[in-house]
């Protein structure tokens, strides 16, 4: 079936330089795309979201970057901290607002350097 | 903030038993949804309630059965174990009324099975 699914499974970055996660998915339907950040031992938790009616969205530390034509999503985190360590997933829904299911893509775990 | 919260956080079962795990959504969310996620996998969707009724469902297997009560938590029942229902499960909740029904996770449930 359709999915969303990440390029790199690991990204190392020295603190304080800006790091680019990326994420592709294939359903053409899904409207509504979220960064989710997970720490070891808890849950997911909301970083920033995207309606498919917008290329860009940002905000603090983050931005997140829609291209619609070739079905990518990317998360940029500038100025990355130790604290930004953890894996990251994007999601998406087929509709904002509904309480349909999300469907998560490979995370990537993003590695911060002192 | 309340957060949503899961019981019990640990679980340990033998192969063919059953198990129900909790779920306590944030106060005055109407919305709850169950993920699964093995090792080093994504969150895989299981089945989400709107106002106690089934509103969409995933890749929950047919030993698994889920329900929402009249306080809006919700119990999943978990019965045949099987060595691969080890996993974390996640529990998450969201508010109609919200702008963007964001999902917010719980800590969950990390289920052992022998």
């Amino acid at each position: 079936g359709e999915s969303v699914g990440l390029h790199l499974p690991t990204l190392s970055v020295q603190e304080g330089d800006n790091s680019i996660i990326n994420c592709a998915y294939s359903n053409s339907a899904s409207d509504y795309f979220i960064w989710y950040k997970q720490e070891s031992g808890k849950g997911p938790q909301f970083i920033i979201d995207i309606r498919s009616n917008m290329d860009k969205r940002q905000g603090q530390r983050v931005t997140v970057l829609l291209n619609k034509t070739v079905k990518h999503l990317s998360l940029q985190i500038a100025a990355t901290q130790p604290g930004d360590s953890a894996v990251y997933f994007c999601a998406e829904n087929i509709r904002r607002g509904g309480a349909d299911g999300l469907t998560f893509g490979k995370g990537t775990h993003l590695i911060i350097q002192p | 903030a309340a957060g949503v919260i899961q019981s019990p956080r640990h679980l340990i079962k033998e192969k063919r038993e059953t198990a129900t795990l909790k779920c306590y959504p944030i106060p005055r969310h109407d919305t709850v949804y169950w993920y699964q996620q093995g090792p080093g996998q994504d969150p895989q969707f299981l089945i989400s309630f709107y106002e106690k009724m089934q509103s969409d469902k995933g890749s929950i297997p047919d030993r698994f059965s889920a329900q929402q009560f009249s306080d809006y938590h919700s119990e999943l029942n978990m019965s045949s174990l099987e060595l691969g229902d080890s996993a974390l499960y996640f529990c998450a909740s969201s508010s109609r009324e919200a702008l963007n029904n964001e999902q917010f996770f719980g800590p969950g449930t990390r289920l052992t099975v022998l």
